[in-house]
């Protein structure tokens, strides 16, 4: 299987922005995908990005994909309180199965 | 908007007991998928299913485990035989496939095996 490696930890101040930052192996996933997991709850689809794509934007959230590199990276503008979560890395390949990263959990001090 | 639910919300059974766990994905889709998570740790790949049939398993997915969508809206994952070890939140997700990429989860069963 792919494996996928992200930071654990990350803080941030509110207002800030937030970058979150993922590397995988398989050069065959053609869909990237972030994830929220706020505590006790299940798995939010925030946004996923094409492999033939380097940057899509979706209000807030602005994914970057370097696929030479195997590199992903969410970036949060204007984190807020409410963004506070575990956020997961999960490459795919179109409606195979993800493979998730170890998930980076994000606090926003206020 | 449509949902991926599951029940129960959390199961405790004694080791060695079967269990099911239930999930009804989104009505127009036609993949569907088990993950699970220890607690802690990363969400695993467990199980997906298409037109009738398991497409791939991971190792995880052992003898112990079966699928099953037993009419035109359940999806469950029954476990024969419960170990400690399976202890674990359970995770549904479907997605309709062709040119939909999106993999929508349930909440999730939390199974706690005494």
């Amino acid at each position: 299987g792919e494996d996928v490696e992200q930071s654990l930890f990350l803080s941030v101040r509110e207002g800030d922005s937030s970058v979150i930052n993922c590397t995988y192996t398989d050069s065959s996933s053609t869909y990237l995908y972030w994830y929220k997991q706020e505590p006790g709850a299940g798995l939010q689809l925030l946004t996923y990005i094409f492999s033939n794509m380097d940057m899509k934007q979706d209000q807030r959230l602005t994914v970057l994909l370097n696929k030479k590199d195997k590199h992903l990276s969410l970036r949060i503008a204007d984190t807020q309180t409410g963004d506070s979560a575990i956020y997961f890395c999960a490459p795919g390949s179109g409606a195979n199965n993800l493979f998730f990263g170890t998930g980076t959990r994000l606090t926003v001090i206020p | 908007e449509p949902e991926v639910t599951q029940t129960p919300s959390h199961q405790v059974t004694q080791m060695g007991q079967e269990v099911i766990l239930r999930c009804v994905p989104i009505s127009n889709h036609l993949y569907f998928y088990w993950y699970r998570q220890i607690l802690g740790q990363k969400v695993e790949f467990l199980v997906s299913f298409y037109n009738n049939e398991i497409s791939e398993k991971s190792e995880i997915f052992d003898d112990q485990f079966s699928v099953e969508r037993p009419d035109g809206s359940n999806f469950t994952l029954k476990i024969r035989s419960t170990k400690l070890e399976d202890s674990a939140m359970y995770f549904c997700a479907s997605t309709s496939g062709g040119g939909s990429r999106e993999q929508y989860f349930g909440p999730g069963t939390r199974l706690t095996v005494t």
